[in-house]
């Protein structure tokens, strides 16, 4: 179907570097993007990628391959402030623009 | 500075009643969404609108109404057919796209019931 897998939880510690996958059966959607939600707060755009390979903006990267159906966030140098959820999403074709949401992974971040 | 307004913060239900949640935003978008959020769990869409007057449903639309009269507003009322609506409720707007439009959201409502 159109769902998004994600894992529910990560755990690292300060300073380390965590990869969150994101992986999905159905392909046909413009580009996988990430937003990033501290609790009770409001999702933030984190990234997007169109086409294959990386995108990085500053401790944060992201990768989607569609050949292997899979996309990841990849965080470095990791603070105490990454704690938080982090979901990807898409937008299929023929769905009016709507974004379609993974369930989301709590990423905690251990002195 | 631009940006989404819901009102309000924190919001109970008695039995029976409907509530409206507001959601007001000045990015100048023609697109704005509603979505729900239940603890641990990912967003789920309840409608959406791509332009002033006139709005679909998403994946959980039972139980809930909007109107989108104006380009700004976007409210959402909780009708009593609703038998669940506890949870977080976002709003959120972008420019109608399908590629990289990213969506900006509000702070939220949190609904109980009383």
């Amino acid at each position: 179907g159109q769902s998004l897998e994600q894992p529910s939880e990560v755990t690292a510690v300060e300073g380390a570097i965590v990869q969150i996958n994101c992986t999905y059966q159905t392909s046909g959607f413009y580009g996988l993007s990430w937003y990033q939600q501290h609790d009770g707060g409001a999702p933030t755009f984190l990234s997007y990628n169109a086409l294959d390979g990386l995108e990085e903006t500053g401790r944060f990267s992201s990768f989607l391959s569609r050949s292997d159906s899979y996309g990841y966030l990849l965080l470095q140098e990791l603070q105490m402030k990454d704690s938080a959820s982090y979901f990807c999403a898409v937008r299929y074709y023929n769905q009016g623009g709507k974004l379609i949401f993974g369930q989301g992974t709590e990423l905690s971040v251990k002195p | 500075d631009g940006g989404i307004t819901q009102s309000p913060k924190y919001l109970f239900r008695k039995e029976g009643q409907n509530v409206t949640l507001s959601c007001e935003q000045n990015l100048n978008h023609d697109a704005m969404y509603w979505y729900r959020q239940d603890p641990g769990q990912g967003l789920r869409l309840i409608y959406y609108s791509q332009i002033v007057n006139d709005f679909q449903k998403g994946d959980i639309a039972e139980g809930y109404s909007v109107s989108r009269e104006k380009k700004e507003s976007f409210p959402l009322t909780v009708t009593s057919a609703q038998k669940n609506p506890t949870a977080f409720y976002l709003c959120a707007s972008s420019i109608p796209s399908e590629g990289n439009q990213p969506q900006h959201f509000g702070d939220g409502t949190r609904l109980s019931i009383l």
